[in-house]
């Protein structure tokens, strides 16, 4: 238990579905960030946000829509998804510059 | 962009042995991490370790900023360790973590 949750757990999901992940911190961090996790790949940071404020989009297709309302929640909306979007789903959180911890994930599968 | 390297990829170990991993990095680093994600696919954060060498129980690090690589340690290895274990680092300000691949590590009893 690193102090980060996030829900769904599992995911299974159409291409013409919506959906969103959430991700919950209650650490005082001002950092969060998602990554996505594929089969036999490295990590792939996908958006930062500092102080609320999204700081990193690395290039992720707009099917992701990221939103940050507070420092503590972090939610990833997803829509149109591909089956090559199947993925591990994980959020962190740290101080900025500093350690990041992560969450449990959220293991998507899209039809 | 900064880029990491691990090794060994793959690491199949008896329960008892001890095992070295390695992380290369090919620029000056202010922020290096290990992390440990088990068959769950939870990802522990292990050492926050820049430089210097820390202990943790069974697990040490030790970073060699000017060589640019880092070492994790594991002794007395257990089946509680499989999982992959990774190697991620930060060269400047508050850019992101660079991961590496990852050392797959097997312990069997």
């Amino acid at each position: 238990e690193t102090g980060v949750t996030q829900t769904p757990r599992h995911l299974v999901m159409g291409m013409t579905n919506k959906k969103s992940l959430k991700c919950e911190q209650h650490l005082g961090h001002n950092a969060m960030y998602w990554y996505k996790q594929s089969a036999k790949k490295p990590l792939e940071l996908m958006f930062v946000y500092n102080f609320k404020e999204q700081t990193e989009n690395n290039s992720v297709p707009s099917r992701f829509s990221p939103e940050c309302p507070n420092s503590s929640h972090l939610f990833l909306h997803l829509h149109t998804l591909q089956p090559e979007d199947s993925a591990l789903y994980l959020c962190a959180s740290g101080l900025a510059g500093v350690t990041q911890y992560f969450g449990p994930g959220t293991r998507l599968t899209v039809l | 962009g900064i880029q990491v390297e691990q090794s060994p990829p793959d690491l199949i170990l008896q329960e008892g042995a001890n095992s070295t991993l390695r992380c290369n990095f090919s620029d000056s680093v202010n922020n290096l991490q290990w992390f440990h994600q088990n068959p769950w696919g939870q990802l522990i954060n292990l050492f926050y370790i820049p430089s210097g060498t820390k202990q943790n129980g069974r697990l040490s690090a030790t970073t060699v900023a000017t060589e640019r690589y880092s070492l994790l340690y594991i002794s007395s290895s257990q089946t509680t360790d499989s999982g992959v274990y990774f190697c991620a680092v930060r060269n400047s300000g508050n850019t992101p973590l660079v991961f590496g691949k990852g050392t797959r590590l097997s312990v069997i009893a």
